[in-house]
């Protein structure tokens, strides 16, 4: 059972470039997050998914875009890499609301230069 | 929203203490979990528990939802629980979007 898995692990993007991050999720959970952490900060929603073919805003949503085209992925995408989205991003996902923790990857390193 | 505040945000130990973290919340909260991130960076959920006392071996957690605080306990602590600690929370009648706190980071010494 793998969980949540978040591709790549690491990426170093120049600024302007655009990449997407990939999480996958096998436990069939309708809800899907992407967090970014930054230091001292905590952990920051960007978006989110409350089931297939639906996203919505986090707390953080600027110049990033997700999509859930499949119940088990959930892609967050950077159109215009900046400096300031050098952060290390987490996927998690749960099951529906209710008395269900969250289960987390284990994050994806990005640095903008 | 929401407003998610830990203390200490540090705290230094020797194997074999034991400690409490505190977890205060702004509002009523339908939700509140409590997350180890290891050194390595993964996030582990310890607790779902947004109201009530649980416990899981040497770790356990209460929540008091009419005083809106929860407290993480670590009992005879070892090495190996050291890391950061978050609580997060989302409010009552929204969604099941949680609100991290800052963080309490766990040395434990040998």
């Amino acid at each position: 059972n793998a969980g949540v898995t978040q591709t790549p692990k690491f990426r170093v993007l120049k600024t302007g470039q655009s990449m997407t991050l990939l999480c996958a999720q096998d436990m069939n959970h309708e809800y899907m997050y992407w967090y970014r952490q930054d230091p001292g900060m905590g952990l920051r929603l960007i978006h989110y998914s409350v089931g297939e073919g639906t996203t919505a805003k986090g707390e953080v949503p600027d110049g990033y875009n997700v999509s859930r085209l499949k119940k088990q992925n959930f892609l967050l995408g950077l159109e215009s890499a900046a400096p300031s989205q050098t952060s290390v991003y987490f996927c998690a996902s749960s099951q529906a609301p209710g008395n269900y923790g969250y289960t987390f990857g284990s994050g994806t390193r990005l640095t903008v230069v | 929203g929401i407003q998610v505040e830990q203390s200490p945000p540090d705290l230094i130990l020797q194997e074999g203490a034991n400690s409490t973290l505190r977890c205060n919340f702004s509002d009523s909260v339908n939700n509140l979990q409590w997350f180890h991130q290891n050194p390595w960076g993964q996030l582990i959920n310890l607790f779902y528990i947004p109201s009530g006392t649980k416990q899981n071996g040497r770790l356990s957690a209460t929540t008091v939802a009419t005083e809106r605080y929860s407290l993480l306990y670590i009992s005879s602590s070892q090495t190996t629980d050291s890391g950061v600690y978050f609580c997060a929370a989302s409010l009552q009648g929204g969604s099941e979007k949680l609100v991290f706190g800052k963080g309490t980071k766990l040395t434990v010494n040998p």
